[in-house]
Parts: C-alpha cells; sequence; structure tokens
C-alpha cells in the first residue's frame, strides 16, 4: 500500500499524559498537512510542510503541539499534557507543491485521540 | 466565522431521491473540491474545479462551481446506500498559500 500511512490509529491516554502521532506520507509528495477533525464537522488546518519546512501553524496549534518533519519524509505530531479537548480524529494528508493550488490531497485514516 | 458554509448539515432521503448539497462564502476560491468520508476513515477527493461556471460530471454526481468563484453544488440523482456519507466541500484562496479550508460538512444518509 503506498497511501498516507499514519499510527498508532487509536490512541487513549489520560489528561496530562504526552501523545506523539506518527505520519508516513506518499514518498514523493513534499507537502504535508496535518488537520484536527471531531465528529460531524469538517477538518480544521492545524499546520502544513514543504520538505522539512514548517510553512504556517494555525492560531488552533497552542504552544502544547508540536510537528516535525525533519527529513522532509514522515512527520510526528506531538501534544504535550493532554486536555479533554484534545479529543479528535487527527488526520494528515500529503500532495506534490505543483497541485498544491488545486487542493488535492491525499489523506490517511486518522489517528484517533480519546483524553479520559 | 466559517469561510465555507455548507448547507444542508444532515441530509436523509430514501434511495432513488435527487439531492442538493450547497457550499457557500465570501470569498474568492482559486479552486473547489469536494470530498466524501465515511467513517474512520480520511476523506477521499471526488472531483476540483478551478474555472468559474465550470461544471464536471461524476457518474450520478454533478458539480458546479459558481460564476465568481466563492460557492458551488453537489447534486446526486438517483441517490443509492452506497452514497451515504460526509461530503464535505474544500477550497484554496488566492491569500491562503497552499492550505485546504473544509466546510463544516454535510452527513447524506440514503435508506433502501
Amino acid at each position: 500500500d503506498t497511501g498516507v500511512s499514519q499510527n498508532p490509529r487509536h490512541k487513549i491516554t489520560k489528561r496530562g499524559q504526552n501523545v506523539t502521532f506518527r505520519c508516513d506520507p506518499i514518498s514523493e509528495h513534499n507537502r504535508l498537512y496535518w488537520y484536527r477533525q471531531t465528529l460531524g464537522q469538517g477538518p480544521e488546518f492545524l499546520t502544513y510542510f514543504q520538505n522539512e519546512a514548517q510553512l504556517e501553524k494555525s492560531r488552533l496549534l497552542s504552544d502544547r503541539f508540536s510537528a516535525e518533519r525533519p527529513k522532509g519524509s514522515f512527520s510526528t505530531l506531538e501534544i504535550q499534557r493532554t486536555e479533554q479537548g484534545d479529543s479528535a480524529m487527527y488526520l494528515c494528508a500529503s500532495s506534490l507543491e505543483r497541485l498544491a493550488g488545486t487542493g488535492e490531497l491525499f489523506f490517511g485514516e486518522g489517528s484517533r485521540l480519546t483524553v479520559l | 466565522t466559517q469561510l465555507l458554509e455548507q448547507s444542508p448539515q444532515f441530509l436523509s432521503i430514501q434511495e432513488g431521491e435527487n439531492l442538493t448539497v450547497y457550499c457557500n462564502s465570501s470569498s474568492v476560491f482559486s479552486s473547489l473540491q469536494w470530498y466524501r468520508q465515511e467513517p474512520g476513515e480520511g476523506p477521499v477527493l471526488l472531483v476540483t474545479v478551478v474555472t468559474g461556471g465550470e461544471v464536471k460530471k461524476l457518474k450520478r454526481l454533478t458539480f458546479q462551481f459558481g460564476d465568481a468563484r466563492k460557492d458551488s453544488s453537489l447534486h446526486i440523482t438517483a441517490a443509492q446506500p452506497g452514497d451515504t456519507g460526509l461530503y464535505l466541500c474544500a477550497g484554496t484562496t488566492y491569500n491562503q498559500g497552499g492550505k485546504l479550508i473544509f466546510g463544516q460538512g454535510t452527513e447524506l444518509s440514503v435508506k433502501p
């Protein structure tokens, strides 16, 4: 399978714990995006990378959230001191830079976080 | 403030009926996309429209981009239970860089 891969698919944690999600994009895609989605809502933009550079971060991304893409391939999204309001599906998507203006993103299956 | 407003938010219809979902904004979009998402999965791209007034057809689905590039519609003819899912419009604006902004989605349920 050469699609976008995310893990873990599900994570249940207690409030105050740290969690990390990993995303492996489609290999030739140089753009990588993170979105957050709550039940019945559309995905909300969090951040995106072009190669290893983080080009934009949403105001939704508080200082408890950090994303990296150290070698321009896979990316990690870490949430420190989790809160119940962080419970959501975290979606990763990738695309080619030359297609960025067309909005053609390829999404992974998401990582569902439940904070107790 | 939602940049892209979708309506209706929920739609429950019988198999064989037609339906239209709307996506509206006060902003001009360089391109607009429709995605479909099933429970527990990521969104999957259905279509991209880039030209004002453009109409695209995908089997029983017809997508239209408004002349002013601020709105779009998705029409489904003779809906089937397999069409059930969350339909999302999304777009890129000229001043948003490469990021894609989503509407809140339309939850469609087609009953046999």
